[in-house]
């Protein structure tokens, strides 16, 4: 099992660029979660879906930020435009049956906007 | 205002030591959960608890509902065991909420 794959792994833009990241969850697994960790914060729930419907959006930080799962096996979270205080890195992840089984994280994509 | 509670911050213990993190919470919960992240950044979900006791390995969870607590224990820790320990919550209602990690270092 490949495990939870996000690409890509750093990205480094600068302020006004569109960012897509990309996620594609474990086989089988019908949750999916994305999550942004910062030194000051720490991490905190973006949005999850369930069977590839968005389910709690209220932690996405404000209208620049849009994340999208057009099918079981693939989701992207974009910001557009984005700022130097996206800066962070943010973690897929995905978990079987429900919202508060075993999550099991991807690797992270570091984001940095000059 | 962060819903949950870590206790410590940062601990470092002799290799061998017995360790416990803490985790308290303010209200209600549908699951906690332990993770790990090691210094390379990667997280790995340790356990998930909704009541009772877990073990894996040397790691020991509890969770008591009704002091709203939950502890982590490592027995005979290892340096490999030096990572961030995060608690995480589950409230009903779906909503997701992390405490601000516990940083272990073990020392051979």
């Amino acid at each position: 099992d490949a495990g939870v794959i996000q690409s890509p792994r750093h990205e480094v833009t600068e302020m006004g660029q569109e960012v897509t990241l990309r996620c594609k969850p474990i086989s089988g697994h019908d949750y999916l979660f994305w999550y942004r960790q910062t030194m000051m914060r720490g991490l905190e729930l973006l949005i999850y879906f369930n069977n590839n419907v968005p389910i709690d959006d209220s932690g996405m930080p404000e209208d620049r930020f849009s994340a999208k799962m057009p099918n079981a096996s693939f989701s992207t979270l974009k910001i557009q435009p984005s700022e130097p205080r996206d800066s962070a890195v943010y973690f897929c992840a995905s978990s079987r049956g429900t919202g508060s089984n075993e999550q099991f994280f991807g690797p992270g994509t570091r984001l940095t906007v000059l | 205002k962060n819903e949950v509670e870590q206790s410590p911050q940062n601990l470092t213990a002799q290799e061998g030591e017995f360790i416990t993190i803490n985790c308290s919470y303010s209200v209600g919960i549908s699951a906690l959960h332990w993770l790990q992240q090691h210094p390379g950044g990667g997280i790995v979900s340790l356990f998930m608890l909704s009541s009772g006791k877990k073990k894996h390995g040397r790691l020991i969870a509890t969770i008591n509902i009704q002091e709203k607590h939950s502890s982590l224990h490592i027995t005979a820790s290892h340096p490999r065991d030096s990572a961030v320990y995060i608690c995480a919550v589950r409230y009903p209602g779906n909503q997701f909420y992390f405490g601000t990690g516990t940083s272990l270092t073990v020392i051979p």
